[in-house]
């Protein structure tokens, strides 16, 4: 079955590295989106990438990084230079017309410790 | 810009109780509606979606009907269960220009009781 896998399901970093989350999707999308949620904030867009090789700053980009080398994949770097990394993080895909539903992949929740 | 309004929860219920999660949205145009579903420790599913107004969407036993006069998307299902549990999303992608993906409400947690 087609769908989007995220890893680790849990990840622990210490303060002043950097981690880097995985995003892998085989439904042959070509856009695919990273998500912070954090208790009663909702979903607050990180980065979006529409085409390998090209990606665009979300809401709160900052400490953040992103590449899109293959359109089946978008990993997300968390660097030190994010101030509170402590997050439930959603990966997301969809096909290239966007009125069609947004698939998540199962999230990494990310604890700096 | 686009916004999604939700009622804040929790919602509480006791089992086979009517439901209503009320949505509201501002967005320039036509925007496609959405309700998402997230379960504990899970990613978000479709539940629903509406594409244009008075479009309903449905699925397992919930409804959500497209109004655009009232720029409302509120979600419904006649007979909760246990297994309703969860944190519901309900969210819009514009209807043109742009490609940042959705724009959610913050999400309302529903908790059913036996």
């Amino acid at each position: 079955d087609g769908g989007i896998t995220q890893s680790p399901k849990y990840l622990f970093r210490k303060e002043g590295q950097n981690v880097t989350l995985s995003c892998e999707q085989n439904l042959n999308h070509d856009a695919m989106y990273w998500y912070r949620q954090d208790p009663g904030q909702g979903l607050r867009l990180i980065y979006y990438s529409q085409i390998v090789n090209d990606f665009q700053k979300g809401d709160i980009a900052e400490g953040y990084s992103v590449s899109r080398e293959k359109k089946e994949s978008f990993p997300l770097t968390v660097t030190s230079a994010q101030k509170n990394p402590t997050a439930f993080y959603l990966c997301a895909s969809s096909p290239g017309q966007r009125r069609s539903g947004t698939t998540f992949g199962s999230g990494t929740r990310l604890t700096v410790v | 810009g686009d916004s999604v309004t939700q009622m804040e929860g929790p919602v509480t219920l006791s089992e086979e109780a009517f439901l209503t999660i009320n949505c509201t949205y501002t967005a320039t145009g036509y925007p496609s509606l959405f309700w998402y579903v997230q379960y504990p420790g899970e990613g978000l599913q479709l539940l629903l979606k509406a594409t244009k107004a008075d479009d309903k969407g449905s699925n397992k036993g919930f409804e959500a009907t497209y109004r655009k006069e009232t720029t409302s998307f509120h979600l419904e299902k006649g007979s909760v269960q246990v297994s309703d549990s969860a944190v519901y999303f309900c969210a819009l992608t514009e209807a043109g220009g742009g490609a940042d993906g959705l724009t959610f409400g913050k999400g309302t947690h529903l908790i059913i009781q036996p």
